[in-house]
């Protein structure tokens, strides 16, 4: 079965800087892999998507990479602030419906000011 | 738009009482998610439908855990009888077409405690 792994549960980083967090998945590759925000007591918001044939997708401060040989996504904050602070998920979907998503447990950023 | 709609947000409840999930999802969206929330296993789907009808429960714990979705607008999650390990945080997400590109919108949660 597929086994996804965000390399901590928990990542501090002094404001300004850039957080990098990363989502390993096992076996298959991932049709496209989505990352999601959540913050304490509310659901994940969506925050980005990458196809399994793109390297790299940026969204203001975010940037995502994906590198199918290493089987790895990495998900970049630049000029991170106190606001970044909450827990990201990724969500590699291994198939070509909704259905097939499956979220890692997440890494709990916090951005020190 | 409101977005996802959950209720109740908490729930605290004895073990072998019967629980009730409930979710309206975003107006126009066809797929409805039921997700479960540990600390140990993260967010886990137990079953989806598409235009009402559940299309895989095989994500379900157990026959005490039960779903339906009589109508575009609302779906139930019931747990019966309830134990202490279904304490978690039950999510319902909805979207617009099942598309491997189409993202999920979810509710608040239901944090559901049985002690």
């Amino acid at each position: 079965s597929q086994k996804i792994e965000q390399n901590s549960e928990a990542l501090n980083i002094q404001e300004g800087k850039t957080a990098t967090l990363t989502c390993n998945y096992t076996n298959y590759s991932p049709a496209y892999l989505q990352w999601y925000r959540q913050d304490p007591g509310r659901g994940p918001v969506f925050l980005l998507l990458i196809r399994e044939n793109e390297k790299e997708k940026r969204k203001e401060r975010l940037k995502v990479t994906f590198d199918t040989t290493l089987k790895q996504s990495l998900f970049h904050i630049t000029a991170s602030q106190p606001a970044d602070s909450a827990t990201y998920l990724c969500a590699p979907n291994f198939g070509t419906g909704a259905n097939n998503l499956f979220f890692g447990t997440g890494t709990r950023l916090t951005v020190i000011p | 738009d409101a977005g996802v709609i959950q209720s109740p947000r908490h729930e605290v409840t004895e073990m072998g009482q019967e629980v009730t999930l409930r979710c309206k999802p975003i107006s126009g969206h066809d797929y409805l998610f039921w997700y479960r929330q540990t600390m140990m296993r993260g967010l886990e789907l137990l079953i989806y439908f598409n235009n009402n009808v559940p299309i895989d429960d095989s994500g379900m714990p157990e026959d005490r855990f039960s779903a339906k979705m009589p109508n575009a607008s609302f779906s139930t999650l019931k747990i019966q009888p309830s134990e202490p390990r279904d304490s978690a945080v039950y999510f319902c997400a909805s979207t617009d077409g099942a598309g491997p590109y189409n993202e999920q919108f979810f509710g608040p949660g239901t944090r559901l405690t049985v002690l």
